[in-house]
């Protein structure tokens, strides 16, 4: 059964570095998502991306975040400065139709020093 | 500011017993419902979803649905041990756009 992944699977980087999460959504998916869970809270929402353009983004997703669907499989999440409250698990999902179910990738878990 | 809430838990059946999982949200315009399991340190994973009044089943799992009261719920019947994680209630307002908004989620624990 087709799966979302995501790369790498945990990221350690130091306060003021970008980093770059990386996603391969379900192939004939065409609504892909960034979520995050801090430890120990609730699933956020962060983006929802579709015909190649942000369609929705929340407070949290401000200017040091960008996303972009770099070819017809990857779908990245760049933190251009990190700080020490964006270590957090970060959730690609995707979805296909008018259902809106959406599918989790495992996870990357960012830890920021 | 859209919520979804849910008692956090823990909720703790013994395995066989039927676990009873509520979960409220405050959009009256939210369309579409679903119930994830969330296993420490992994991914949501959909279970259920749920889209008009009523009960939906699917094997062990009944989602249900009302609207009138804004309330969701998922039964768990014959619980397992492996049934024990946390359980996400996330809504979709569609007339909002797409994005899921979570609940904190119950933890359920069933024991042997």
């Amino acid at each position: 059964e087709p799966e979302v992944t995501q790369t790498p699977s945990h990221q350690v980087t130091q306060m003021g570095q970008e980093v770059i999460l990386r996603c391969v959504p379900i192939s004939n998916h065409l609504y892909f998502y960034w979520y995050r869970q801090i430890l120990g809270q609730k699933v956020e929402f962060l983006v929802s991306f579709y015909n190649n353009e942000i369609s929705e983004k929340s407070e949290i997703f401000d200017d040091q975040f960008s996303v972009e669907r770099p070819d017809g499989s990857n779908f990245t999440l760049k933190i251009r400065s990190t700080k020490l409250e964006d270590s957090a698990m970060y959730f690609c999902a995707s979805y296909r139709d008018a259902l809106g179910e959406q599918f989790f990738g495992p996870g990357t878990r960012l830890t920021v020093l | 500011q859209k919520e979804v809430e849910q008692n956090s838990g823990p909720l703790s059946v013994p395995e066989g017993a039927i676990a009873s999982l509520n979960c409220t949200y405050s959009d009256r315009g939210s369309q579409s419902f679903f119930w994830y399991r969330q296993y420490s340190g992994k991914s949501p994973e959909l279970i259920m979803s749920i889209y008009s009044n009523g009960d939906k089943e699917d094997g062990r799992f009944t989602a249900q649905l009302n609207k009138a009261s804004q309330y969701v719920s998922l039964l768990i019947r014959d619980s397992q041990p492996s049934d024990s994680a946390t359980y996400l209630c996330a809504v979709n307002s569609n007339q909002a756009g797409t994005a899921l908004i979570f609940g904190k989620g119950t933890t359920l624990s069933v024991s042997s």
